[in-house]
């Protein structure tokens, strides 16, 4: 079963618009870290935010701001008045506290078009 | 944070050939990761790369096709062996912060097989 999805494959938005990019997760451990990576065309794995599984208060940072909820198992992510380089592919991840692994979603492509 | 180097950042190579992807942390940890990342996919877990005993590869990956090295604390090699263009992928390795509280990521392999 899939720990992570994110069920939006491609997203296009005009540039200055919004977006949000969803995530929801599954897991059965009570102590858990849920991230926001970014990709951009170069390849390398930008972190974005961690949030740990007591922590459900929102976050913003700038124009990027996330909502935890665990009620509805999900972390999802919006950029306010989205800008070209926001183009990229976003991708959930999940960590549980037993295990070591990383367990990604499938990735958000996202084109912000000037 | 880590910080992880990995080269070579991207190669071309013929079929049949093999390819050895090198990965340098900046500090010492117990395990490293590789994964891989197809075209347009999520990343995918290949093996854990632990020091002073082999590699633990997950299903659908295997050793002969996969070695990997890992002779010290801060460093691992991934091979890819006798490749076909179905091995074009993004190779990553990374590190985790302890309690699994962050991946750290190398700048990632781009590999195209002709």
């Amino acid at each position: 079963a899939q720990k992570v999805t994110q069920a939006q494959t491609e997203i296009s938005v005009v540039e200055k618009e919004d977006v949000t990019l969803d995530c929801v997760y599954e897991t059965r451990d009570t102590t858990y870290y849920l991230f926001w990576y970014k990709q951009p065309p170069s390849g390398e794995l930008v972190f974005l935010i961690r949030r740990n599984s007591f922590d459900e208060q929102n976050e913003i940072s700038g124009r990027y701001s996330w909502n935890f909820q665990k009620s509805t198992s999900s972390f999802n992510f919006t950029i306010t008045a989205s800008q070209v380089v926001d183009s990229a592919v976003y991708f959930c991840a999940l960590s549980e506290n037993t295990g070591n692994q990383f367990y990604f979603g499938t990735g958000t492509s996202l084109t912000v078009i000037p | 944070s880590a910080v992880i180097s990995q080269k070579p950042s991207r190669d071309i190579c013929q079929r049949g050939t093999s390819l050895t992807i090198q990965c340098q942390v900046d500090s010492q940890v117990t395990m490293m990761f590789w994964y891989r990342q197809q075209p347009g996919q999520s990343l995918t877990l290949i093996a854990t790369a632990n020091q002073g005993s082999e590699a633990t590869y997950e299903s659908g990956f295997v050793i002969d096709k996969f070695p990997i090295s890992r002779p010290n604390l801060t460093f691992s090699t991934l091979t890819v062996s006798n490749m076909s263009p179905e091995d074009s992928s993004i190779y990553l390795c990374s590190v985790l912060r302890p309690m699994n509280t962050e991946a750290f990521f190398g700048q990632g392999t781009r590999l195209t097989v002709v």
